[in-house]
């Protein structure tokens, strides 16, 4: 089991400009969420997808975020245009929804920086 | 709606003392409880979880009661050591911790000195 996979695990970009993270879930999870860290809010969820599908958005901060997931094995969240508030660390976790109490298995993040 | 509360970090212990991190929780329904640990440049790994009331949670010498009563979940260890330090999360779901997603405390980033 490899666990979740985040690329790039660091991005530093100028304001403007369009970024992507990445996500593989573990095989054979059903569920996929994205979350966003920062000091001052702590952990945020942004989406998550069920069987591919997206079920909440509500945590997308604005427009200018997007997030797909094509396939069972592959999700990315796009910023455009990145602005320097976007600096964090996002994550990418992913779980087993109709297995009670299965846990989110987290990626280990993407430091994003944007200046 | 739903939020989880925690004691405000960092918590600074000596090697071998006794550790409490409060946690303390309001939700609609009947939640799943999570605690979670993050080590510096990694993601959050589950350390341990209770589902319903009364239950008890343990890993690695941690342990967390799931009290309905007074609304909490507090993380306990009788003897820290320095490969405990690390940043303390407690969380929440409504949706058996993988459904719905986790609503997540701020976290509480404890620091164990030898």
């Amino acid at each position: 089991d490899a666990g979740v996979i985040q690329s790039p695990r660091h991005e530093v970009t100028e304001m403007g400009q369009e970024v992507t993270l990445r996500c593989k879930p573990i095989s054979g999870h059903n569920s996929l969420f994205w979350y966003r860290q920062t000091m001052m809010r702590g952990l945020e969820l942004l989406i998550y997808f069920n069987n591919n599908v997206p079920i909440d958005d509500s945590g997308m901060p604005e427009d200018r975020f997007s997030a797909k997931m094509p396939n069972a094995s592959f999700s990315t969240l796009k910023i455009q245009p990145s602005e320097p508030r976007d600096s964090a660390v996002y994550f990418c976790a992913s779980s087993n929804r109709g297995l009670d109490g299965s846990p989110l298995h987290f990626g280990n993040g993407t430091r994003l920086t944007v200046t | 709606g739903d939020s989880v509360t925690q004691m405000e970090g960092p918590v600074t212990l000596s090697e071998e003392a006794f550790l409490t991190i409060n946690c303390t929780y309001t939700a609609t329904g009947y939640p799943s409880l999570f605690w979670y640990v993050q080590y510096p440049g990694e993601g959050l790994q589950l350390l341990l979880k209770a589902t319903k009331a009364d239950d008890k949670g343990s890993n690695k010498g941690f342990e967390a009661t799931y009290r309905k009563e007074t609304t909490s979940f507090h993380l306990e260890k009788g003897s820290v050591q320095v490969s405990d330090s690390a940043v303390y999360f407690c969380a929440l779901s409504l949706g058996g911790g993988g459904a719905d997603g986790l609503t997540f405390g701020k976290g509480t980033h404890l620091i164990i000195q030898p």
